[in-house]
């Protein structure tokens, strides 16, 4: 596609539920990132894909979080359980995911999910 | 580990005025990239600029430029003839060279332009 484009762009959910939050990355980019975002802070790194795989998950804060990206496209990030500190914006980026140097890989944010835990 | 830091939670600046962002971070690498985004009121992310540490040379894109010094690990932002369309908040962020590498963002600071 033309951009990053992420759905639903609000949820709002009750304490304990499940959510699964979506994101289309640039089509032809091979590596996706998941941020999160808390009110009046910079994004924070959640994890990345290159392609299908997932190298890096550091970021997910506890096991109730994952993500996958099953065909190397689409990814979805689910969080289980939901508690009121998951209340945040969720951005993905995408990049071209070339070797070499980092900058030539600039990341292009999607609009985010603003995820409201009630 | 890395980390940015923007000590400026709110700035402002009258229209046409010059103002700079300032930004500064801590890293043990000696080849990385430089970002600032801006995130207005929609709240997309946008890239305004990026500098690799590499080059000497300031970044500058129209109306916006950087003061990379990078001994002193600061990186600000100077937005001249400033636009009601430049209120937003502006994040600095650091990228470790490499494929796949994630960006490092600092707290961000709000921008508001008085007309």
């Amino acid at each position: 596609g033309a951009g990053v484009s992420q759905s639903p762009r609000y949820k709002v959910t009750k304490r304990g539920q499940d959510v699964t939050l979506r994101c289309d990355p640039i089509s032809s980019h091979a590596t996706l990132y998941w941020y999160q975002q808390a009110l009046g802070q910079g994004p924070e790194f959640l994890t990345y894909f290159n392609y299908e795989a997932q190298p890096d998950k550091s970021g997910l804060p506890s096991d109730r979080f994952s993500a996958e990206r099953p065909e190397g496209s689409i990814s979805t990030l689910t969080i289980q359980r939901t508690e009121q500190r998951d209340s945040a914006m969720y951005r993905c980026a995408s990049s071209r995911g070339t070797s070499g140097r980092a900058g030539t890989d600039t990341q292009y944010f999607g609009p985010g999910t603003r995820l409201t835990v009630l | 580990a890395q980390t940015v830091t923007q000590s400026q939670p709110e700035m402002s600046v009258q229209e046409a005025e010059t103002v700079t962002l300032s930004c500064t971070y801590d890293t043990s690498e000696s080849d990385y990239y430089l970002f600032w985004y801006k995130q207005p009121p929609s709240r997309q992310m946008i890239l305004v600029i990026r500098q690799e540490a590499y080059k000497q040379q300031n970044a500058t894109e129209n109306r916006f430029s950087v003061n990379f010094q990078k001994a002193a690990k600061s990186f600000s932002l100077k937005i001249s003839d400033s636009q009601l369309g430049d209120a937003a908040m502006y994040f600095c962020a650091y990228q470790l060279t490499g494929a796949n590498s994630k960006l490092t963002f600092g707290k961000g600071i709000t921008l508001s332009v008085r007309p």
